[in-house]
């Protein structure tokens, strides 16, 4: 167990709809990202959260966003939901540098 | 941009056996590399890593073998066994601290018996 929990487990939208996926991590753990693995890919970095603040972002679009909150917790928001949206969303976080701890992802599915 | 090739996309190696993945990169400024193991269903989990100052880290049956000149990395699972069947990526990353991995394409690993 990593002590990363995400929710929901899976995720049916409809394009051009929103969608907002949790993630929640331990105590400690200051920093959160986010990646996005489409099937049979590698996952892709979309941002990363630091206290709270943004401190880094892949090649998204800005319809992809977050946030991260005091309780350890995060969020991932996509707006304009497109059929390419369609991924394993994976929350990951970190007790120290270089030690990312992985959730076992959201599958958000964009009919 | 493709910073990151994994090879080969797919491995069968006999029970008790060496597998043998290679990942090769072009950014000089990663300076963590690490392997990550995932199974179907669940989140990828860092197996070994490496820092580009020893060219060899070994953990248990684990062991990354890192080449900074040619700018490759690779994974040796020794004694294979079917427990070891998973998708396997490395994903070498920036400055220490900084957590955004790339990562490579996976390679699936199919230990038969």
């Amino acid at each position: 167990e990593t002590g990363v929990t995400q929710s929901p487990t899976h995720l049916i939208k409809t394009r051009g709809q929103q969608v907002t996926l949790r993630c929640s991590s331990q105590s400690g753990h200051n920093t959160v990202s986010w990646y996005q693995q489409a099937l049979g890919q590698g996952p892709q970095f979309i941002f990363q959260y630091y206290r709270e603040e943004e401190n880094g972002r892949g090649n998204f679009p800005p319809r992809f966003s977050g946030l991260q909150f005091p309780n350890y917790s995060s969020e991932l928001n996509v707006n304009a939901l497109e059929l390419d949206d369609s991924a394993l969303y994976l929350c990951a976080s970190s007790p120290y540098p270089g030690a990312l701890h992985f959730g076992n992802g959201t599958r958000l599915t964009v009919t | 941009q493709q910073q990151v090739k994994q090879s080969p996309q797919s491995l069968i190696v006999q029970k008790g056996g060496i597998s043998i993945i290679n990942c090769a990169y072009e950014n000089t400024a990663f300076d963590y590399f690490p392997w990550y193991q995932q199974f179907p269903g669940k989140g990828p989990a860092l197996l070994i890593a490496i820092r580009p100052d020893v060219s060899e880290k070994k953990e248990g049956r684990f062991t990354i073998s890192f080449n900074k000149s040619a700018k490759q990395f690779s994974l040796h699972i020794m004694d294979s066994q079917p427990g070891d069947s998973a998708t396997y990526f490395c994903a070498p990353g920036g400055d220490f601290g900084n957590e955004k991995l790339t990562f490579g394409t996976g390679t699936r690993l199919t230990i038969i018996p």
